[in-house]
């Protein structure tokens, strides 16, 4: 079984300038997650979607970032402009429905925003 | 909601020795409990996980668990380190989606 897929694994950009990251995850997932993994520091919930539909964006600075999962598969998500702070590895995951919350992690994209 | 503490940011233990992280969670009901390693530039996997039952949960890499409700703690607990049990070590509470703790570095010394 395929596991949970994301690119790029690297970006260095300049601040103000975007980014966005891709996320396939594993068939037949319903729960799709994007995490922000901070250098030091735990994962922390950016937004959480069931099939196509957002479940939970709380935490996700909507004046700069956005993320979307069209079609209930794939998701993006995007950062415009970037600030320093946002330099992080993001994290996808995924869970399929009715499960006991086990969630499986992609390898993640390593942010740099110099 | 729910939240962790993980209270050691770091832990030094000589290779053989025993290793005892600790977990604290905050959550309303039964929580779903996870242990989760990272290992340099790699990505996070999975050690362990409590649903229910059994308040004592056996994982990979010969690491277990141990479920007390009553001191809302879930530690992981290793009798014998090895070298290669260096990394980051996150506990997480579901099953709100997953809510991470701060990790806990653990550093192997020979």
């Amino acid at each position: 079984e395929a596991g949970v897929a994301q690119s790029p694994r690297y970006k260095i950009i300049e601040k103000r300038q975007s980014v966005a990251f891709w996320c396939n995850p594993i068939s037949g997932h319903a729960t799709l997650y994007w995490y922000q993994q901070i250098l030091g520091q735990g994962p922390k919930l950016l937004i959480q979607f069931q099939n196509n539909g957002v479940v939970d964006d709380s935490q996700l600075p909507k004046d700069r970032f956005s993320a979307e999962r069209l079609k209930g598969v794939d998701s993006t998500l995007k950062i415009q402009p970037a600030k320093l702070e946002d330099s992080a590895v993001y994290l996808c995951a995924s869970t399929s429905s009715g499960s006991t919350g086990e969630l499986f992690f992609g390898e993640g994209s390593r942010l740099t925003v110099l | 909601a729910q939240s962790v503490t993980q209270p050691d940011i770091h832990i030094t233990v000589s290779e053989g020795a025993s290793l005892e992280l600790r977990c604290n969670y905050s959550y309303g009901a039964t929580p779903y409990l996870f242990w989760y390693v990272q290992s340099p530039g790699q990505g996070l996997q999975l050690l362990l996980k409590y649903f229910s039952g059994d308040t004592l949960v056996q994982g990979i890499k010969g690491f277990e668990a141990e479920f007390k409700r009553s001191q809302s703690s879930f530690n992981l607990r290793k009798p014998s380190v090895h070298w290669s049990d260096a990394a980051e070590y996150f506990c997480a509470v579901g099953p709100l989606g997953l809510t991470f703790g701060g990790g806990t570095r653990v550093l192997v010394k020979p």
